[in-house]
């Protein structure tokens, strides 16, 4: 079974609306987050590290006013895409890490921005 | 940056014919890792490569570690059609932070 899990799985929302899109960590706890955007037919991006109980480290182009990454549990972030605009519409994923080298990604959450 | 390229972008093979992706980067890498994505689905990780010239095989995937940690290579022999999809390679930052740098990507399509 999943390890991380992501919800929603699909969401579809409203130009100019906020959309909240939580990652959990089921059997261990996890300091560390990545989230990650995928557009269609490409590949991964990074576009932060979520660290629990301090600010997010957003990779190089990532608004972080508009991508809000919140950690307040070891088990638990949330990614908030604030505005949505069409151009937001993608496929976000996390991924998280027990220790050591393995990483598991969660099922993703794919977003379309109407 | 740091750019990971793989070749091809795209391989359409009959089934029972063998794969191949390889995989470039602009600077050393420091660890590679793999990555299976069916179409509609998340990564799943196959394999970590982290010593220089290391290959290691997984049933019919053979994975190859450059000996200059700059490129890594992924080869399937007679492929199966439940091998479709998209493979990944990716530099994994390890240690404090589990980041990840991915490859563009070889989508793989097996006919029948």
């Amino acid at each position: 079974g999943a390890v991380v899990s992501q919800h929603p799985s699909r969401v579809i929302c409203k130009s100019g609306t906020s959309v909240k899109i939580e990652c959990r960590s089921l059997d261990f706890q996890a300091t560390t987050m990545f989230w990650y955007r995928q557009f269609p037919k490409q590949s991964l991006m990074l576009m932060a590290t979520s660290n629990e109980g301090s600010k997010a480290t957003y990779e190089q182009g990532v608004e972080k006013d508009k991508f809000l990454i919140n950690h307040a549990s070891l088990t638990l972030s949330t990614l908030t895409v604030t505005s949505a605009h069409p151009e937001d519409s993608s496929f976000y994923i996390c991924s998280a890490s027990p220790g050591g080298d393995t990483i598991y990604f969660g099922e993703g959450s794919w977003l379309t921005v109407v | 940056g740091q750019q990971v390229m793989q070749i091809p972008q795209y391989q359409h093979v009959q089934e029972g014919e063998d794969f191949t992706t390889y995989c470039n980067s602009s600077t050393t890498l420091s660890n590679i890792q793999w990555y299976k994505q069916r179409p509609g689905g998340h990564p799943v990780f196959l394999i970590q490569l982290v010593k220089s010239g290391e290959v290691k095989k997984q049933k019919r995937l053979t994975f190859q570690f450059g000996e200059a940690k700059k490129n890594s290579s992924l080869h399937i022999t007679a492929t199966q059609t439940t091998d479709v999809g998209t493979y990944f390679c990716a530099d994994h930052y390890g240690g404090a932070t589990n980041k990840l740098i991915f490859g563009t990507g070889t989508l793989l399509a097996v006919q029948p």
